[in-house]
C-alpha cells in the first residue's frame, strides 16, 4: 500500500514570501495520478493542482506543482493572507497524505 | 457548475447504521468517465478515503470498511448513498461526497460535508 509523508506539519510565512509544500510517496507513483487539494476551516476540500502540475480551474498562476517518481512538491509564490488552509496531496483515488498547515503572518 | 449535496442524519447511535444520500445536480452521474465517492474527516483530523462507486455498478471500498460498508447508485434519481453498519464512535466524521475524474485521476467537485456522530 503506497503511503504519502508531508512535510513540514506546519509551515509560517509571511505575506509575499513562497512556500514550498513537500509530499513524498513510500514507492514510484505516476505524476499523472498526484494532486493536490487546498482545505479552509470549516469548508470542503477544493481542487488545486491535478497531474502533478496542472492547475485547476480559477487557481492563480501563483500556484505551480512539480516532481515526479516519490518526490512532488507544492509551491506558492508571493503568499497572501487567502493562502492560510490546510493543503493535501492525493494519490490515484484512495490515498491521500495527512496534510501540512500553512500559516500566513 | 456541477453540485453535489449530502444528506443524511447528523446523530447515529452506537451499533446503527449510518446513512448517507448524496444529491447530484447534472447528469454526468451516468458518465463513463466519471466516479462518485464518499470521503471522510474525523474531527481535526485529515481527509480519508471510504469509498467510490462507478454508475455501472463497480465499487471500491477501503478494506478496513468493507465488511461494513455498501455503496450504491441510483442514476433515475442521479444519486449516490452510503450505508455503514455497526456504527462506532470512531466512525464520527464530517462526510463529503466527490466526484472523481478518471481522465485525470482527481476529485474535481465535492459537497459541502455532513458531520455525523455516533453517539448515544
Amino acid at each position: 500500500e503506497i503511503v504519502l509523508t508531508q512535510s513540514p506539519g506546519t509551515l509560517s510565512l509571511s505575506p509575499g514570501e513562497r512556500a514550498t509544500l513537500s509530499c513524498r510517496a513510500s514507492q514510484s507513483v505516476s505524476s499523472s495520478s498526484l494532486a493536490w487539494y487546498q482545505q479552509k476551516p470549516g469548508q470542503a476540500p477544493r481542487l488545486v493542482i491535478y497531474g502533478a502540475s496542472s492547475r485547476a480551474s480559477g487557481i492563480p498562476d501563483r500556484f505551480s506543482g512539480g516532481g515526479s517518481g516519490t518526490d512532488f512538491t507544492l509551491t506558492i509564490s508571493r503568499l497572501e493572507p487567502e493562502d492560510s488552509a490546510v493543503y493535501y496531496c492525493q494519490q490515484y483515488r484512495d490515498i491521500f497524505g495527512q496534510g501540512t498547515k500553512l500559516e500566513i503572518k | 457548475q456541477l453540485q453535489l449535496q449530502e444528506s443524511g442524519p447528523g446523530l447515529v447511535k452506537p451499533s446503527e447504521t449510518l446513512s448517507l444520500t448524496c444529491s447530484i445536480s447534472d447528469g454526468s452521474i451516468s458518465s463513463s468517465d466519471y466516479f462518485w465517492a464518499w470521503i471522510r474527516q474525523p474531527p481535526g483530523k485529515g481527509l480519508e478515503w471510504v469509498g467510490t462507486i462507478h454508475y455501472n455498478g463497480n465499487t471500491y471500498y477501503k478494506p478496513s470498511l468493507k465488511s461494513r460498508l455498501t455503496i450504491s447508485i441510483d442514476t433515475s434519481k442521479i444519486q449516490f448513498s452510503l450505508n455503514l453498519r455497526s456504527a462506532t464512535a470512531a466512525d464520527t466524521a464530517v462526510y463529503y461526497c466527490a466526484r472523481w475524474r478518471s481522465t485525470t485521476y482527481c476529485y474535481d467537485y465535492w459537497g459541502q460535508g455532513t458531520l455525523v456522530a455516533v453517539s448515544s
